[in-house]
C-alpha cells in the first residue's frame, strides 16, 4: 500500500490564483481530513469527510472547498489564494480500529506571494 | 480556551535521561486520546494511544487522568532519535484536535 499520497509537494502561488491540492489513499478508509499547520502551531482542521459524497467544515474552512466523489480521493481547492493561506497542508485518512489510527500524507508546502 | 493545550518546551535533556510532559484538554466528553510524533517538516505519526488505565510501549509511558482532564507522556532512557515534537491529540466524534506540540531535544 502507498498509504496517503499528496501532490504537489511544494507550490508557490500568486495572490488571487487558484489551485487544487490532491490527496489519495489506497487503504479504503472512510474518514479523510485536511489540516493546515502554520509554523510553531498545531494542526487546524479545514474540512473532513466521513465517506464518499459527504463532507463537512472543520475549524478553518474559509477560502477552501472540497469534494469527495470516491473513497480514495479528497482534493482541496483554493479559489483565490491569499498570503494568509501560506502554510503546510496535510491530508489524512483514518481507520476505525482499536488504535483509531490516523495516517497522514507527506504534506504540501504552499507559499502565496 | 483551546481544546488541547501543551507546554511547548523545549525540553533539552541528555541521553539516558527521563523526560515527562503533560497536556490538558477542555472537552470532558472526549472519547479517545493519543500521542503523535512529528519530526521537523514531516507529517505526524502515531506514537501511541492513551488508555484509561495507563499504558506502556517500550520506553514510553502514557497516562490519562479524566477527572483532571490531562494526559501525560514519559520517555525513559532518552535516545538521540527521540528528538522531535510530540503532539497531544484528542478525539471528539469524528474529529481529532491537536495540541501545538512539545519539543524535546536529546543531546549527546
Amino acid at each position: 500500500n502507498a498509504g496517503v499520497t499528496q501532490t504537489p509537494k511544494f507550490r508557490i502561488l500568486k495572490i488571487g490564483q487558484s489551485m487544487t491540492l490532491q490527496c489519495t489513499q489506497d487503504m479504503n478508509h472512510n474518514y479523510m481530513y485536511w489540516y493546515r499547520q502554520d509554523p510553531g502551531m498545531g494542526l487546524k482542521l479545514i474540512y473532513y469527510s466521513v465517506g464518499a459524497g459527504i463532507t463537512d467544515k472543520g475549524e478553518v474552512p474559509n477560502g477552501y472547498n472540497v469534494s469527495r466523489s470516491t473513497t480514495e480521493d479528497f482534493p482541496l481547492r483554493l479559489e483565490l489564494a491569499a498570503p494568509s493561506q501560506t502554510s503546510v497542508y496535510f491530508c489524512a485518512s483514518r481507520v476505525r480500529d482499536r488504535a483509531d489510527t490516523q495516517y497522514f500524507g507527506p504534506g504540501t508546502r504552499l507559499t502565496v506571494l | 480556551r483551546k481544546e488541547v493545550e501543551q507546554d511547548p518546551g523545549p525540553f533539552n535533556v541528555p541521553e539516558g535521561a527521563t523526560v515527562a510532559f503533560n497536556c490538558t484538554y477542555s472537552n470532558s466528553a472526549s472519547q479517545s486520546f493519543f500521542w503523535y510524533r512529528q519530526d521537523c517538516r514531516k507529517e505526524p505519526k502515531l506514537l501511541m494511544s492513551v488508555y484509561s488505565s495507563g499504558n506502556e510501549d517500550g520506553r514510553f509511558t502514557a497516562q490519562l487522568n479524566r477527572a483532571s482532564q490531562y494526559i501525560s507522556l514519559l520517555i525513559r532512557d532518552s535516545k538521540l532519535s527521540d528528538s522531535a515534537t510530540y503532539l497531544c491529540v484528542v478525539l471528539n466524534d469524528y474529529k481529532l484536535s491537536f495540541g501545538a506540540g512539545t519539543t524535546v531535544t536529546v543531546r549527546a
